[in-house]
């Protein structure tokens, strides 16, 4: 079945970009997610890329997809305090279901 | 209420009790879902509904019952856990048809704590 793997923390100072990475092994997902969870609270989708995309900009945040790799990232630019908390990536295992990696802690430094 | 309502949000019971966990959605999804989240590990989905039939059981031991009564309303009833069972249970919908991205919409969760 799919795997999604993450590492576990990342630490940056306020105002740099962080860049949080992912790889997978399913290469049938046709989306791929980022996931963010603040404390307390449950998952948000950030933002997502459909599977025959190299890049996808969102303000703040940059997707890039390596199909052949099978490596995904997320790039915060001009990270803030406000932007700590775990973030999740997620492909679509062989039914379709989401399947989540174990997460990567973003601290964010003043 | 909009989105994923999901109570309680804080849970604490023995190991002999029975207590039930629920999740309304308000998105007008016709996909619900279980999810266990444990410290260091991944995401477990645990159950899956479509339209009110179950389409999925990762393998979850039986002492967590899921019931989906109608397309808005799920529960998980909780009977005889062990410590291991603690964690944070978040609840999911999401609209499965053709062409839609496969987004999840979460609840905020239910701690739970066996003792």
């Amino acid at each position: 079945g799919e795997d999604v793997e993450q590492s576990l923390f990342l630490s940056v100072r306020e105002g740099d970009s962080s860049v949080i990475n992912c790889t997978y092994t399913d290469s049938s997902s046709t989306y791929l997610y980022w996931y963010k969870q603040e404390p307390g609270a449950g998952l948000q989708l950030l933002t997502y890329i459909f599977s025959n995309m190299d890049m996808k900009q969102d303000q703040r945040l940059t997707v890039l997809l390596n199909k052949k790799d099978k490596h995904l990232s997320l790039r915060i630019a001009d990270t803030q305090t406000g932007d700590s908390a775990i973030y999740f990536c997620a492909g679509q295992g062989n039914t379709g279901k989401l399947i989540f990696g174990q997460g990567t802690t973003l601290q964010v430094k003043p | 209420e909009t989105g994923v309502t999901q109570t309680p949000r804080h849970l604490v019971m023995g190991m002999t009790n029975k207590k039930s966990l629920k999740c309304e959605q308000h998105l007008g999804h016709n996909a619900m879902y279980w999810y266990k989240q444990s410290a260091k590990k991944p995401l477990e989905l645990m159950f899956v509904y479509n339209f009110k039939e179950q389409t999925e059981n990762n393998s979850v031991p039986s002492r967590f019952s899921p019931e989906c009564p109608n397309s808005s309303h799920l529960f998980l009833h909780l009977h005889t856990l062990q410590p291991e069972d603690s964690a944070l249970y978040l609840c999911a919908s999401s609209q499965e048809n053709s062409g839609s991205t496969g987004e999840l919409f979460f609840g905020e969760g239910s701690r739970l704590t066996v003792l």
